[in-house]
C-alpha cells in the first residue's frame, strides 16, 4: 500500500510567480491536511479538505493562498504570486474516514521543500 | 485554543542508553488524542506512538513508551537502548475531538542527537 504522495519534492520559484503542490492521499484515505513548516520550526496547520469540501481553513492565510481536494485527483495547494516568506517545507497527511472511535491518525508525506528567490 | 510545549530544544543519548523527551499540552478538553511524530534528517515525518486521553494505560511500541499524566498535562516520550537510527527531531502533537476539525497542533521540537 503506497504511502502519501506529493510531488513535487523541491520547487524553486520567483517573487510573483505561482507556486502548485500536489497530494495524493494513501488508498482508502478520504481526508487531507496540509501543514507549513519554517525552519527551526514545527508543523502548522493550514486546511482541512475532503473530497469536494474544505473542512477548516483556519490556518490559512486569506490572500494568495488556496487549496482543493477534487472528486478525481491530487489535492492541490496553490501559492499564487509567491513571496520570499513562502520558502518552507508543505507537508500533507491523509487519514481514513472518520470511524465510531473519532479522528484517526494522519499518516504524512515526504513533503516539498519550496525555495523563493 | 490549545498548545503544544517541548521546553528541551536539543536532547543527546549514548547508544543503547534510555532518554526521555518532555511533552506538556495545555486544553480544556477532556477527550483528545496526543501522538508522537520522529522527523529524520530525510524530513519524513513518521508516527511514533499514540495515546488516546481516555485510556489510563500508557501506549508503548517496542522501544518506544509514553508516560501520560492527564492531570498534569504531560506527555513525555521515553526511548530505550536508544540506536543511532533514533537521531532525528521528535514533535509532540496534539488532536482534539470537538468541532469538525482534526488539525493536528505540534510542538517546536526536540532535536535528539545519539553518540556512538
Amino acid at each position: 500500500n503506497a504511502g502519501v504522495m506529493q510531488n513535487p519534492r523541491h520547487l524553486v520559484r520567483r517573487r510573483g510567480q505561482e507556486a502548485r503542490l500536489r497530494c495524493s492521499p494513501m488508498k482508502g484515505h478520504s481526508h487531507v491536511y496540509w501543514y507549513r513548516q519554517l525552519p527551526e520550526e514545527g508543523l502548522k496547520f493550514m486546511v482541512y479538505l475532503q473530497k469536494e469540501n474544505i473542512i477548516d481553513e483556519s490556518g490559512m492565510p486569506k490572500e494568495r493562498f488556496s487549496a482543493e481536494f477534487p472528486k478525481e485527483g491530487p489535492s492541490i495547494l496553490r501559492i499564487q504570486q509567491v513571496v520570499r516568506g513562502d520558502s518552507a517545507a508543505y507537508f500533507c497527511a491523509s487519514s481514513l474516514t472518520k470511524g465510531l472511535a473519532g479522528p484517526e491518525t494522519q499518516y504524512f508525506g515526504p513533503g516539498t521543500r519550496l525555495l523563493v528567490l | 485554543a490549545q498548545t503544544v510545549t517541548q521546553s528541551q530544544p536539543e536532547m543527546s543519548v549514548q547508544e543503547a542508553e534510555t532518554v526521555t523527551l518532555s511533552c506538556t499540552y495545555d486544553t480544556s478538553e477532556s477527550d483528545y488524542y496526543l501522538f508522537w511524530y520522529k522527523q529524520p534528517p530525510s524530513r519524513q515525518m513518521i508516527l511514533v506512538i499514540r495515546q488516546e486521553a481516555y485510556k489510563q494505560q500508557n501506549a508503548t511500541e517496542n522501544r518506544f513508551s509514553v508516560n501520560f499524566q492527564k492531570a498534569a498535562k504531560s506527555f513525555s516520550l521515553k526511548i530505550s537502548d536508544s540506536q543511532l537510527g533514533d537521531a532525528a527531531m521528535y514533535f509532540c502533537a496534539y488532536r482534539g475531538m470537538r468541532g469538525g476539525s482534526e488539525k493536528l497542533v505540534f510542538g517546536k521540537g526536540t532535536k535528539l542527537t545519539v553518540n556512538p
